[in-house]
C-alpha cells in the first residue's frame, strides 16, 4: 500500500517557468512533509519542508503549498533554472517518537531547459 | 564535518556471496536508518536504530541484517546477495525532538548482484 502518491513522474519545464509537482498522503498521522532533492550520483537532500499548522512555506523560489482537508501537498518552484534540474521526492512522517522512518513518494524527474 | 559517509561507493557481487556495507555519522544523531532506492520506487526502508542499542525491521528487510556498533556507525549486511538485491543502498541518521524529522543522507552505495 502506497502511503504516499507523488506526479507526474517526470516534467519539462522552460527556464523562468514554473514547475509543480504534487503529492498526496493517506495517514492522517502524519505531520511532518519534507521534500528532497536528489542530483545523479548523490545522496537526497532536504530542500524544504512543512508542519501542517501552516498552509504554506516559503524558501526563495521554493514553496510548499500544503492542504489539510485534501491531504495534498505540493512544492512550486518559481523561476526555474537548469541547476534545478534533478529529482525531487516528497515524503511524510511523524514526529513523535525517535526512529521514525520517512515515507518518500516515488519521485519526480525535473528538467529544465534552457 | 563530514555528515554521513558510506563505504564502499561502489560494489559488484555474485550470487550468494555476501558483504557489509558501512556508515557512519559524525553529527552526533541518535537514529540511523538504511533505505535502498530502485527506479521508479523511490526511497524504502530496510532496518532503522532509533537509539545505540537498538534495531528494527523496515518496509523490506529480507535478506538483510544490520548492526548498530556504536552511536557513529549503523551495517547493514547481505548474508547471501541475490540479483534483486541490486539497488542503491542510502544510509540516514536524524536527532528527535526538534520538532521535525530532518534525515541527512550519505552518498550512497551502488551495488550490483550478477
Amino acid at each position: 500500500q502506497q502511503q504516499v502518491k507523488q506526479s507526474p513522474q517526470s516534467l519539462i519545464v522552460q527556464k523562468g517557468g514554473i514547475s509543480i509537482i504534487n503529492c498526496a498522503y493517506e495517514n492522517t498521522a502524519f505531520d511532518y512533509f519534507p521534500w528532497y532533492q536528489q542530483f545523479p550520483g548523490k545522496g537526497p537532500a532536504l530542500l524544504i519542508a512543512i508542519r501542517p499548522d501552516v498552509s504554506e512555506k516559503k524558501e526563495g523560489r521554493f514553496t510548499i503549498s500544503f492542504n489539510k482537508s485534501a491531504k495534498q501537498f505540493s512544492l512550486h518552484i518559481m523561476d526555474s533554472q537548469p541547476g534545478d534540474s534533478a529529482t525531487y521526492f516528497c515524503a511524510a512522517s511523524g514526529i513523535h517518537q525517535a526512529g521514525t522512518a520517512l515515507i518518500f513518494g516515488k519521485g519526480t524527474t525535473l528538467s529544465v531547459s534552457s | 564535518n563530514a555528515g554521513v559517509t558510506q563505504t564502499p561507493k561502489f560494489q559488484v557481487l555474485k550470487t550468494g556471496q555476501s558483504m557489509t556495507l558501512q556508515c557512519a555519522q559524525d553529527m552526533n544523531h541518535n537514529s540511523m536508518y538504511w533505505y535502498r532506492q530502485d527506479p521508479g520506487m523511490g526511497l524504502r526502508l530496510i532496518y532503522y536504530s532509533a537509539s545505540e542499542g537498538t534495531t528494527d525491521k523496515g518496509e523490506v528487510p529480507n535478506g538483510y541484517n544490520v548492526s548498530r556498533l556504536n552511536k557513529r556507525e549503523f551495517s547493514l549486511r547481505l548474508e547471501s546477495a541475490a540479483p534483486s538485491q541490486t539497488s542503491v543502498y542510502f544510509c540516514a541518521s536524524s536527532e528527535w525532538g526538534l520538532g521535525n524529522n530532518e534525515q541527512f543522507f550519505g552518498p550512497g552505495t551502488r551495488l550490483t548482484v550478477l
